[in-house]
């Protein structure tokens, strides 16, 4: 099983600042990569599949970078909507697996 | 509007057994895979398992194999998930998610709002 470690845990930022996160794989899992937000007792939203790739509807202030086992999530300038949790997730092999999660909170 | 409904769930004692439900609308339900993914309470993401479109292809976590069973009726729109042998570690919330092709690869792109299952005595 592929892990992922995310990092930090806990992102603490003010509105109008970039945020980056991180996301490691124990093992390369080419550009398969997905990140998703998710806010307080709502479902998880994709945000970028493919390692780079937006999906539809979401901002251009958001991007995604990397392949093999480092990943990044950059955020380039944080609006008050923004403030969740976010994963990452791997979709090279079976199982498909998440990565703990960064919680990203208003400083 | 795509939407995906879950129910079926509730509190059960250990060992016990639950049916999970999801209605799909808005969509061409049987050209979808599938997935279910579970949150426990104030925890991350946990995938669950996943069913092909025509149900050709299933993969289960280790954690539910064995115990747990997804299948699918397309002529009912709805996809469920049989769960056995129920464990306090299996309280959480179950979403289903519909899996879309970008790009490459595929994603759960499309969420449900979950269903809470409770393993308690």
């Amino acid at each position: 099983e592929i892990v992922l470690t995310q990092s930090p845990a806990t992102l603490s930022l003010s509105p109008g600042e970039g945020a980056t996160l991180s996301c490691r794989a124990s093992q390369s899992v080419s550009s398969y990569l997905a990140w998703y937000q998710q806010k307080p007792g709502q479902a998880p939203r994709l945000l970028i599949y493919d390692a780079s790739n937006r999906a539809t509807g979401i901002p251009a202030r958001f991007s995604g970078s990397g392949s093999g086992t480092d990943f990044t999530l950059t955020i380039s300038s944080l609006e008050p909507e923004d403030f969740a949790v976010y994963y990452c997730q791997q979709r090279s092999n079976w199982p498909q697996t998440f990565g703990q999660g960064t919680k990203l909170e208003i400083k | 509007e795509v939407q995906l409904v879950e129910s079926g769930g509730g509190l059960v004692k250990p060992g016990g057994s639950l049916r999970l439900s999801c209605a799909a609308s808005g969509f061409t339900f049987s050209s979808y895979s599938m997935n279910w993914v579970r949150q426990a309470p104030g925890k991350g993401l946990e995938w669950v398992s996943y069913i092909s479109s025509s149900s050709s292809y299933i993969y289960y976590a280790d954690s539910v194999k064995g115990r747990f069973t997804i299948s699918r009726d397309n002529a009912k729109n709805s996809l469920y998930l049989q769960m056995n042998s129920l464990r306090a570690e299996d309280t959480a919330v179950y979403y289903c998610a519909r899996e879309e092709s970008y790009g490459s690869g595929s994603y759960p792109g499309c969420w449900g709002q979950g269903t809470l299952v409770t393993v308690s005595s």
